[in-house]
Parts: structure tokens; sequence; C-alpha cells
């Protein structure tokens, strides 16, 4: 079993929906979590970090289950802009190290 | 404005010819790590320094070595290139010593083998 999993996608969305994704992680000893958009042959760049309470950043929602272990990201009122692939990570440890998922890929169409 | 730059942005080499790949930071974080990221996959954790301590991943080839001469650089040396390290690579960083150690991540050296 992969230590984060994502479903991979395909999401095809219209403009104006709202879409929600989940990560899982195997290790409950998993420290800290975050969200990241990478776009097509870019750089993943940080979306958010998920908190325990849950958090919020305009349209994007960052949740996080402890008992079930994962994360979650809704997207509210797509946007054409939102279409990426959308990492999670997860810190295990005391280590800096990040373990990634394999992403989700989303396509918002008009 | 603070960053993570890494050169080239493309390289392209020939099957076992050594190249090395850079990073530098402006952000003056003390960790700095070297990912792999092949097509549709996550990225792949190389090894990374805790300032000056270098941290191999167990998994990660002998074919690959890093140099970290000091806070601002790190450098990636593929000693003998195959078909299967080509691959996008990633220079990040993080500071220590904060609840969250957020990643951030330079543009990445698309890594051409012919």
């Amino acid at each position: 079993r992969k230590e984060v999993e994502q479903d991979p996608g395909p999401f095809n969305v219209p403009e104006g929906a709202t879409v929600a994704f989940n990560c899982t992680y195997s290790n409950s000893a998993s420290q800290s979590f975050f969200w990241y958009r990478q776009d097509c042959r870019k750089e993943p760049k940080l979306l958010m970090s998920v908190y325990s309470s849950g958090n919020e950043d305009g349209r994007f929602t960052a949740q996080l289950n402890r008992a079930s272990q994962y994360i979650s990201l809704l997207i509210r009122d797509s946007k054409l802009s939102d279409s990426a692939t959308y990492l999670c990570a997860v810190r295990v440890d005391s280590s800096y190290k990040l373990i990634f998922g394999s992403g989700t890929r989303l396509l918002v169409r008009p | 404005d603070a960053m993570v730059i890494q050169n080239p942005r493309y390289q392209v080499t020939q099957f076992g010819k050594p190249v090395t790949l850079s990073c530098s930071q402006t952000l003056n974080h003390n960790v700095m790590y070297w990912y792999q990221q092949k097509s549709s996959q996550a990225p792949k954790l190389l090894f990374h320094y805790y300032d000056k301590d270098f941290n191999n991943e167990a998994d990660t080839p002998d074919n690959f070595q890093s140099r970290r001469p000091n806070t601002s650089f790190c450098f990636l040396d593929i000693r003998s290139p195959g078909l299967g390290d080509a691959a996008m690579y990633l220079c990040a960083t993080s500071i220590s010593g904060v609840s969250y150690n957020e990643q951030f991540f330079g543009p990445g050296t698309r890594l051409t083998v012919l």
C-alpha cells in the first residue's frame, strides 16, 4: 500500500461547479499535511496547509480527518484557471521530509 | 523577491555522460531537498540537507550524488545518466523550527537522456 494515495482523476467539471478531492495516508503518526497545485510541466506550488481544525482560503477549503486518515480539498465555484494537478503531501515524523501523493488531475471546462 | 532558482531549466545529456544540476535560494532556508518527478508520478525525494548534514534516502541509487557548499547553493550530480533517469528534477527548501515547515520549490530542471 502506498503511504499517500490519491485518485488520479481526471475530474472533469463545468465552470462554477464544486469539486472535492480526498487523499488518504497510511501512517497514523503523520504530523503535517499540505495541498500543492502543479500545472503541466511546472513545479508544485503550495496551495494551503491543512490544520486540524480545518481551514479555508477563499474558494478553497481543506479538512483533516485523523480518525479515518485522510485530508480533503474542496473547491467551490470552479474557474477555468483551477485546471491543474493537485498533490497532497504528508510529513510523517520529526524529520523534514514530505511524502507526496501522485496527484489528482482537475479539468474545468467552459 | 525571495526565491528558489534552478539552472539549467532544460538539460540534454548523452547516456553515461555526467551532468550537474544546480539550485540556489535567497530564502535563507536551512533545509534543502532534491526530488525526482516522472510524468504523472509523485515527486520522489532523493536526499535532503539539514544545514550541512546530508540525508540520503535508502532507495536513492549511488549514481546520484549531492553537494551543498554553502547555505544558498546545492548541486545534484548524476554520474552516469541512464535512460531511466530522464525526469524533472526539483529542488525545494524549507526552514526548520516552525510547526508546519512548508516546502518551496524551484521551477525544476527537465533532464533528457539521449
